[in-house]
């Protein structure tokens, strides 16, 4: 069936690198597609949405990448920060079904 | 504004207790949703409403009821609690551009 899943479950980076988070997505009908931050004993935060009518969307050190070709989403976080560690989901949207992957914990060291 | 509230936060029951949980939200969306979010998995839709008094069962309906009597608010509800109900219930509501926003969530513990 379709699903929506990351390639790699935890990523460590170290303070002021960049990071880039992944997202393999099978369901070449999605059209809409979110990445999600959630800390420890929250509830997921939006970061950054793309249609599927664009490759490239930014926002504030963030970056997502969007190619149809091989069906992958990433993130891309600039000059990461210790405030970024959490865990990652990315989303897709597909006639208002909305699929999660499991999720990247990213770790920031200092 | 509060945005989307969940209560409880906490919550331990008994197998076969019941109880519901309240997700209430003052943005004025019409869509709103109940996910359940277990270790090493990706959130799974429970139900869904797409506005008042309307409900949709979503991927894991079973063992759950909701009710959307008024607009700003969407309960879940456990009429008879098993273990496997042990998780962590979020509730989302979405705008016109399709973002969700989710609330603080549940973590409810079944014995």
């Amino acid at each position: 069936g379709e699903s929506v899943g990351l390639h790699l479950p935890t990523l460590s980076v170290q303070e002021g690198d960049n990071s880039i988070i992944n997202c393999a997505y099978s369901n070449s009908a999605s059209d809409y597609f979110i990445w999600y931050k959630q800390e420890s004993g929250k509830g997921p935060q939006f970061i950054i949405d793309i249609r599927s009518n664009m490759d490239k969307r930014q926002g504030q050190r963030v970056t997502v990448l969007l190619n149809k070709t091989v069906k992958h989403l990433s993130l891309q976080i600039a000059a990461t920060q210790p405030g970024d560690s959490a865990v990652y989901f990315c989303a897709e949207n597909t006639n208002n079904d909305m699929r999660f992957g499991a999720g990247t914990r990213l770790t920031v060291k200092p | 504004n509060a945005g989307v509230t969940q209560t409880p936060k906490f919550r331990v029951l008994k197998t076969g207790q019941s109880m519901t949980l309240l997700c209430a939200q003052d943005m004025n969306h019409e869509y709103m949703y109940w996910y359940r979010q277990d270790p090493g998995m990706g959130l799974r839709l429970i139900h869904y409403s797409v506005g008042e008094g309307t409900t949709a069962k979503g991927e894991v309906p079973d063992g759950y009821n909701v009710s959307r009597l008024k607009k700003q608010n969407f309960l879940l509800g456990l009429e008879s609690a098993a273990p496997s109900q042990t998780s962590v219930y979020f509730c989302a509501t979405k705008t016109s551009t399709d973002t969700q926003y989710f609330g603080p969530g549940t973590r409810l513990t079944v014995l």
